[in-house]
């Protein structure tokens, strides 16, 4: 059972438009929460996070917001570029999982010139 | 800034053959991963090593074997490789943050079996 769900698999977007990718999560040990960009044929990279403690993080054209109650989480990109269009992956983690992090199967962000 | 280097980028090996992919890490970084990953099913765990020669099964460790002599290297093995092991495989190595672990991944070893 996926703990951590990214139910688009896909998204296009304008350039100079918001982008905004979902994440849904289920387990509510959960406390910190990444996301991460992959081009292909590389590692993904890390892009930014959020503690469970806040309910955003901004980190210039990148905002994390964390809805705790609904176990939702979502990443908004303003404004968003070409060189934005990567897949997108959610990640979770639990304090004492030893490093481990539950992640999403991602969602292709496509920015159109 | 953070370095986790793979030995190589692209792989391509006959079935049965035995493979090792290495990954190192430079931040003395106490956990190391292997994943594959697959189109439509993310990021799935293989192994995983929160220290010197400790190891721990992840999700799909059927096929693979995992070797850490040093903190800051972590392998991969494939026994005997099967097409159904053609993939991307990706290192990563974590640190425990103030608010949680960081994992930073290497750039991907794409195995091919044929």
């Amino acid at each position: 059972d996926q703990q951590v769900k990214q139910n688009s698999p896909s998204l296009s977007v304008q350039e100079g438009r918001i982008s905004i990718l979902n994440c849904d999560y289920t387990n509510s040990m959960f406390d910190y929460f990444l996301w991460y960009k992959k081009y292909p044929a590389e590692g993904p990279t890390f892009l930014i996070s959020i503690s469970s403690i806040k309910d955003k993080n901004e980190d210039g054209r990148f905002t994390v917001f964390l809805n705790k109650s609904a176990k939702h989480l979502s990443l908004h990109i303003v404004p968003s570029q070409p060189g934005d269009s990567a897949v997108y992956f959610c990640a979770a983690s639990a304090r004492g999982s030893q490093g481990n992090l539950i992640f999403g199967k991602g969602t292709k962000l496509s920015v159109k010139p | 800034d953070v370095k986790v280097t793979q030995s190589s980028r692209y792989l391509v090996k006959r079935t049965g053959e035995k493979v090792f992919l290495e990954c190192v890490q430079d931040m003395d970084h106490e956990n190391m991963f292997w994943y594959r990953q697959d189109p439509g099913l993310g990021l799935r765990l293989i192994y995983f090593s929160y220290d010197v020669k400790m190891k721990e099964k992840g999700d799909i460790p059927e096929g693979y074997s995992v070797s850490r002599e040093k903190k800051e290297r972590f392998s991969l093995i494939l026994e005997s490789a099967s097409t159904n092991q053609t993939s991307m495989y990706l290192c990563a190595s974590s640190f425990l943050g103030a608010q949680g672990d960081t994992q930073y991944f290497g750039p991907g070893t794409r195995l091919t079996v044929l």
